[in-house]
């Protein structure tokens, strides 16, 4: 297996607009997770799914930030409208039900 | 929620060196995982160690849950060993979520 993929790697966009961040899991993984990196507050969950349902998004920063899963092998996470406090790295993991394994991080910059 | 403390935050060590990091949580758990972020940024895992203790290569990891804490244990550093090493925990109690400590920096110098 691939392992986690991410797209895209590296993204700069200007505040006020849209981003999204995409992610396929390990096949056959049943969770998948969003975690977002700072410096300021280190690796924090955003929210995860199981079986492509949305079962904890308390993470999730604010209303400007949403995911779907629309299949077991695809998740996007949407930034709208991006503003400069969004830069950081942005993990996506799966796990087959214990564990998880990372993606290599889609570094978001907004200006 | 659970607390996650790593120690130390910041260890500087000379290439041949061993090291051994730490990981304490407040609560019960059902799997330990430690990661090393490389420099570049990206999270490897290295163990998944609910309890007792695993090797692989220069690397060891022992987790006593009953005492809430786990060890990393590398052995002749080399450069390449440098990052940050994290250390998560999961709960399960109807969900199957980390939570990660704050990691520790380890800078091997040649």
């Amino acid at each position: 297996d691939a392992g986690v993929i991410q797209s895209p790697r590296h993204e700069v966009t200007e505040m006020g607009q849209e981003v999204t961040l995409r992610c396929k899991p390990i096949s056959g993984h049943d969770y998948l997770f969003w975690y977002r990196q700072t410096m300021m507050r280190g690796l924090e969950l955003l929210i995860y799914f199981n079986n492509n349902v949305p079962i904890d998004d308390s993470g999730m920063p604010e209303d400007r930030f949403s995911a779907k899963m629309p299949n077991a092998s695809f998740s996007t996470l949407k930034i709208q409208p991006s503003e400069p406090r969004d830069s950081a790295v942005y993990f996506c993991a799966s796990s087959p039900g214990q564990g998880g394994y990372f993606g290599p991080g889609t570094r978001l910059t907004v200006t | 929620g659970i607390q996650v403390e790593q120690s130390p935050p910041d260890l500087i060590l000379q290439e041949g060196a061993n090291s051994t990091l730490r990981c304490n949580f407040s609560d019960s758990v059902n799997n330990l995982q430690w990661f090393h972020q490389n420099p570049w940024g990206q999270l490897i895992n290295l163990f998944y160690i609910p309890s007792g203790t695993k090797q692989n290569g220069r690397l060891s990891a022992t987790t006593v849950a009953t005492e809430r804490y786990s060890l990393l244990y590398i052995s002749s550093s080399q450069t390449t060993d440098s990052g940050v090493y994290f250390c998560a925990v999961e709960r399960n109690f109807g969900n199957e979520k980390l939570t990660f400590g704050t990691g520790t920096r380890l800078t091997i110098i040649p």
